[in-house]
């Protein structure tokens, strides 16, 4: 089945731990993303990648960062987690014409830093 | 620059009635695509209209996309207790030296009564 796969789910943490939320298509998608969604704000991208080894900044980067070593995974990294981003984390793929194209969404990851 | 605002920001409406959702965006698009999400949940791509069609249909929905006014609108028709969620436009823009941009609104909170 296609799917984009993300984990942990559900992720309660503290403040400054470091934690990795992982992301993985079997599309082979060349292009993939990651959102936040907060009440009021909608979907914003964090990063995003266009291949292997090429990530970009979107418009909400600050206390992320991201890797793409592989096709199918693209795990997003807060090195030092605070309260602010307490959130809906959605990481998505997309094929053919690239990132404006359809994009296939994970189930997301609802994280909490207190 | 928020793009893609959706109008109403909710909407409750009886099993069988239509459903009506507009969305409004500032710049020029590549294409305009509509997304659902069940509360909670990853979104779902609905349907895809690119800059140079008008209208387009899949199942019971139906959208159309006016290019001259900046706006779109997604009509559920004969809708049911299910069709009961978040509905999300996003516009793709091209982006110089980069793969593009998916820009999401804020949504319309669809609740069908049955």
């Amino acid at each position: 089945e296609a799917q984009v796969t993300q984990n942990p789910r559900y992720l309660i943490t503290v403040t400054g731990k470091k934690l990795t939320v992982t992301c993985s298509q079997n599309m082979n998608h060349e292009y993939m993303s990651w959102y936040r969604q907060d009440p009021g704000l909608g979907l914003r991208q964090i990063y995003y990648s266009m291949n292997v080894e090429a990530t970009d900044k979107g418009d909400v980067p600050e206390g992320y960062k991201v890797s793409r070593k592989e096709k199918r995974n693209f795990p997003l990294i807060l090195e030092s987690p605070s309260p602010n981003q307490t959130s809906l984390y959605f990481c998505a793929s997309s094929g053919g014409r690239g990132l404006t194209d359809t994009q296939y969404f994970g189930p997301g990851t609802r994280l909490t830093v207190l | 620059s928020q793009q893609g605002e959706e109008d109403p920001q909710a909407l409750s409406i009886q099993e069988g009635e239509n459903a009506t959702m507009n969305c409004s965006y500032k710049t020029s698009i590549n294409n305009l695509q509509w997304y659902r999400q069940n509360s909670g949940r990853g979104l779902v791509h609905l349907i895809l209209i690119r800059s140079n069609e008008r209208e387009k249909h899949s199942g019971r929905l139906r959208v159309t996309l006016d290019t001259s006014k900046k706006s779109s609108s997604l009509l559920i028709t004969a809708s049911r207790a299910a069709d009961t969620a978040s509905y999300f436009c996003a516009t793709g823009q091209r982006v110089y030296n980069q793969g593009g941009k998916l820009i999401f609104g804020q949504g319309t909170e669809l609740s069908v009564k049955p």
